[in-house]
């Protein structure tokens, strides 16, 4: 069974005090990563998508990096206005698996001042 | 341009009720899912749907779940009767065709079922 597990579940970092947040997934096949950010009160909104280990994705202070068995998304001099849940979700490669996208449960991101 | 609308935004009704969420694509989005999201499990998806016609419905949990897209710019889901651990955040999200292609989120539907 497809498993996506991300860490830690929480994180407070200090305004330009940079960090990476971990997703580890177990899928017979990788079709795409996807990484969302999510506001209270809001819908998920899409950041980026992998598809290979070894690729990367940057927008902004975000950077989006992929192997094998994991997904790190690097937040570099973070600001108040980072702070958010970010979640990573993988789509498996197979005719029964569609275009479901598997979510784990999200690392909720506090930036101080 | 407008993204995926879901209404009502909120919704607190009584167990036992009839519960209908509502749904509006992106225009031109040829896919349509239906999430649910709670503390302890996460965003989970419950159906999704291909021009009009429903793909995957694994994620349904019982037979009191039902949804319908009776026309490629509304999608509903309907609960009957509800019971209060349907109490969550109901998502729904489109996306074009093509696997590659991210979904797109609405900002949801709170729903307390007391």
């Amino acid at each position: 069974e497809d498993q996506v597990t991300q860490s830690p579940e929480a994180l407070r970092l200090q305004e330009g005090e940079s960090s990476s947040l971990n997703c580890s997934y177990t899928v017979s096949g990788l079709r795409g990563l996807f990484w969302y950010r999510q506001d209270p009160g809001k819908g998920p909104e899409f950041l980026f998508t992998l598809y290979s280990a070894g690729e990367e994705k940057e927008k902004e202070r975000l950077k989006a990096t992929l192997t094998k068995k994991e997904s790190f998304l690097h937040i570099t001099a973070p600001k108040p206005e980072d702070s958010a849940t970010y979640l990573c979700a993988v789509q498996a490669d197979g005719s029964n698996s569609g275009y479901a996208l598997n979510f784990g449960k999200g690392t909720s991101l506090l930036v101080t001042p | 341009d407008a993204g995926v609308i879901q209404s009502p935004r909120h919704e607190v009704t009584e167990m036992g009720q009839e519960v209908t969420l509502r749904c509006k694509p992106i225009s031109g989005h040829d896919y349509l899912f239906w999430y649910r999201q709670t503390m302890m499990r996460g965003l989970e998806l419950l159906i999704y749907f291909n021009n009009n016609v429903p793909i995957d419905d694994s994620g349904m949990p019982e037979d009191r779940f039902s949804a319908k897209m009776p026309n490629a710019s509304f999608s509903t889901l309907k609960i009957q009767p509800s019971e209060p651990r349907d109490s969550a955040v109901y998502f729904c999200a489109s996306s074009l065709p093509g696997v590659d292609q991210p979904q797109h989120f609405g900002d949801g539907t709170r729903l307390s079922i007391l």
